[in-house]
């Protein structure tokens, strides 16, 4: 079955730092890229960052770039979103997503984790 | 960055009713266009890719289209099931989602 599990979140203070994990499993992890999507209390969802399966490339929304980071451990099919100088605003349930492509290279998120909740307060 | 506009916000239909959900993209994104749906303490789950191509295992009532810019997702039937948030996403340059729909049983 395939499956992401994410882990980490938690209570920190403003200007802390969290680092997000997502355990993989049932796909061959390295062939994909895979992307941190949040949802802050309420709202709708956000894009975050993207990583390709190489772990060659990286893309940050405006809203965490330099503060974000985005990694992955393909030996242990593990995705990572280090988190630093968190500010009130990053509160929110953080899902990690597997990236799914068709033939004509269009791409969506076909399997979803079930999001681990950061919140940022004092 | 491209903008994704999402209408409505909410709508109330009986069940059978035809639903219409409609996503406009700022700039041209092909068929770059993913709906998701997001039903009350869940993750999203991807109904339809690349604008009109139904995710596997999806029920057939729902259905996207593309015109331009401009998208629509249909729910031929709506069943209590369907109670949800809808979400259309670009992924034609990085991902943008929009605002998010929400279905209710009237």
């Amino acid at each position: 079955e395939v499956q992401l599990l994410e882990s980490g979140g938690g209570l920190v203070q403003p200007g802390g730092s969290l680092r997000l994990s997502c355990a993989a499993s049932g796909f061959t992890f390295s062939n994909y890229a895979m992307t941190w999507v949040r949802q802050a209390p309420g709202k709708g969802l956000e894009w975050v960052s993207t990583l390709t399966g190489s772990g060659g490339s990286t893309y940050y929304a405006d809203s965490v770039k330099g503060r974000f980071t985005i990694s992955r451990d393909n030996a242990m099919n593990t995705l990572y979103l280090q988190m630093n100088s968190l500010r009130a605003e990053d509160t929110a349930l953080y899902y990690c997503a597997k990236s799914f492509y068709d033939t004509s290279g269009a791409e969506a998120f076909d399997i979803w984790g079930q999001g681990t909740v950061v919140t940022v307060s004092s | 960055d491209i903008q994704m506009t999402q209408s409505p916000s909410s709508l109330s239909a009986s069940v059978g009713d035809r639903v219409t959900i409609t996503c406009r993209a700022s700039q041209s994104i092909n068929s770059y266009l993913n709906w998701y749906q997001q039903k009350p303490g869940k993750a999203p789950k991807l109904l339809i890719y690349a604008a009109s191509s139904l995710q596997s295992g999806v029920p057939s009532r729902f259905t996207g289209s593309a015109s331009g810019t401009d998208f629509t997702f249909i729910i031929s039937s709506l069943q209590p099931e369907d109670v949800a948030t809808y979400y259309c996403q670009q992924s034609y340059s990085t991902w943008t989602f929009g605002q998010g729909t929400k279905v209710e049983i009237k």
